[in-house]
């Protein structure tokens, strides 16, 4: 069965440094989205991708995040200069029409000290 | 702006016990709702939805039933296997299309006992 693969599962970095989180999206779906959960909070969306483009973003995605699909396969979200409350799972998502299954992938456990 | 309130957890049952997590939503318009569950280790993963008031989403054996006058969409399952043992997410979006970005619960984390 076609999955989400995002890698990797665990990233610990130092505050200040930049880190890059990398999601394999299912092959033939377009719509594209990053969401993250602080630890014991609600799982938050930060924003979603269309066309090569952003096409909504949250109050939490600010000039220090960026998303971009590269080669058409990957999709990545990078965090300029970490913070400790960065700190978070992060989940990658896609899904083929608006009207039709988002698929998850595993997460991304970043820890920043 | 929209939100999803899941009971706290995390809740521990016996195997072939009856489930129910409790959710409650606020939004405007007819959102459309949904429960997710995580296994250990894995993605989120669909579990059921209700597109409309009234609606009854059911998939393995758990069900959800869409209430507007309430505004809730708990889940309940009738006897829990130790499979079952995962984080469950309630969420919501605006409608079907426009985006259709998910607004979360905190989640909950069932844990079931042979």
């Amino acid at each position: 069965e076609p999955e989400v693969t995002q890698t990797p599962s665990h990233q610990v970095t130092q505050m200040g440094q930049e880190v890059i989180l990398r999601c394999v999206p299912i092959s033939n779906h377009l719509y594209f989205y990053w969401y993250r959960q602080i630890l014991g909070q609600k799982v938050e969306f930060l924003v979603s991708f269309y066309n090569n483009e952003i096409s909504e973003k949250s109050e939490i995605f600010d000039d220090q995040f960026s998303v971009e699909r590269p080669d058409g396969s990957n999709f990545t979200l990078k965090i300029r200069s970490t913070k400790l409350e960065d700190s978070a799972m992060y989940f990658c998502a896609s899904r083929y029409t608006m009207n039709t299954e988002a698929f998850f992938g595993q997460g991304t456990r970043l820890t920043v000290v | 702006g929209d939100s999803v309130t899941q009971m706290e957890g995390p809740v521990t049952l016996s195997e072939e016990a009856f489930l129910t997590i409790n959710c409650t939503y606020t939004a405007t318009g007819y959102p459309s709702l949904f429960w997710y569950v995580q296994y250990p280790g894995e993605g989120l993963q669909l579990l059921l939805k209700a597109t409309k008031a009234d609606d009854k989403g059911s998939n393995k054996g758990f069900e959800a039933t869409y209430r507007k006058e309430t505004t809730s969409f708990h889940l309940e399952k009738g006897s829990v296997q130790v499979s079952d043992s995962a984080v469950y997410f309630c969420a919501l979006t605006p409608r079907l299309g426009a985006n259709s970005k998910l607004t979360f619960g905190k989640g909950i984390t069932l844990s079931v006992r042979p």
